[in-house]
């Protein structure tokens, strides 16, 4: 299994930005997928997650309507597209690959991260 | 802040079982099941547990999981100074959204 993050970058506040995962080593289509961010501060955060036929999503709290997750099985792919960023969504975010395709399984196999800074 | 609350810190000694907990409440611990996740800073998170008590394979019989109404446990047998890591509980609440715990840092001494 291996799951790799892109898209991190430094942005300002307000700004837009679009994450992408890329897996192979299982198929994609029949698990749910995740995002979860880290700060050194707060520790591990549930961002977002999808079920395995994007029936389900849903979203925490503090990113609820400014963060949409989706996915395309014919690429392989999980994507979050982040608008209106905020300075405390700076993170290093991981993709993660559900335990099935529950969205409220364990979180399987995780990424190595992509780091978001948002500063002005 | 998180619903799910974990002691800061733990320690042990090479060999030494430790136990750390996680408490909730009924809206999480309390109606479904928790996770424990390994992080070693700079790397990727491991999960250690599932469904309360189960390990992937690969995981070795060490580490071990328990949950009682509101609370649960991750206890490491035969303490390893590889074990030196932040351990993070997880479970869900009535939204379905994921929650973590705070996270506790294990030093092995």
């Amino acid at each position: 299994v291996h799951v790799a993050e892109s898209g991190g970058d430094i942005v300002q506040p307000g700004e837009s930005l679009r994450l992408s995962c890329t897996v192979s080593g299982f198929v994609f289509g029949e698990y749910a997928m995740f995002w979860v961010r880290h700060t050194p501060g707060k520790g591990l955060e549930w961002v977002a997650g999808v079920s395995y036929n994007s029936g389900t999503k849903g979203y925490a709290d503090s990113v609820k309507g400014r963060f949409t997750i989706s996915r395309d099985t014919a690429k392989n792919s999980l994507y979050l597209q982040m608008n209106s960023l905020r300075v405390e969504d700076t993170a290093l975010y991981y993709c993660v690959k559900g335990l099935d395709y529950s969205p409220t399984g364990a979180l399987d196999a995780w990424g190595q991260g992509t780091t978001v800074t948002v500063s002005s | 802040q998180s619903l799910l609350t974990q002691p800061p810190s733990v320690s042990g000694t090479p060999g030494q079982t430790i136990t750390m907990t996680c408490s909730g409440d009924t809206s999480s611990i309390g109606s479904y099941t928790v996770s424990w996740y390994q992080h070693v800073p700079g790397t990727a998170p491991k999960l250690l547990i599932f469904s309360n008590i189960q390990r992937p394979a690969g995981v070795p019989d060490r580490f071990s999981g328990s949950k009682s109404g509101t609370s649960a446990s991750l206890a490491i047998s035969g303490l390893q100074s590889d074990d030196e890591a932040d351990y993070y509980c997880a479970s869900w609440d009535h939204s379905l959204k994921q929650v973590f715990g705070g996270g506790t840092r294990l030093t092995v001494l």
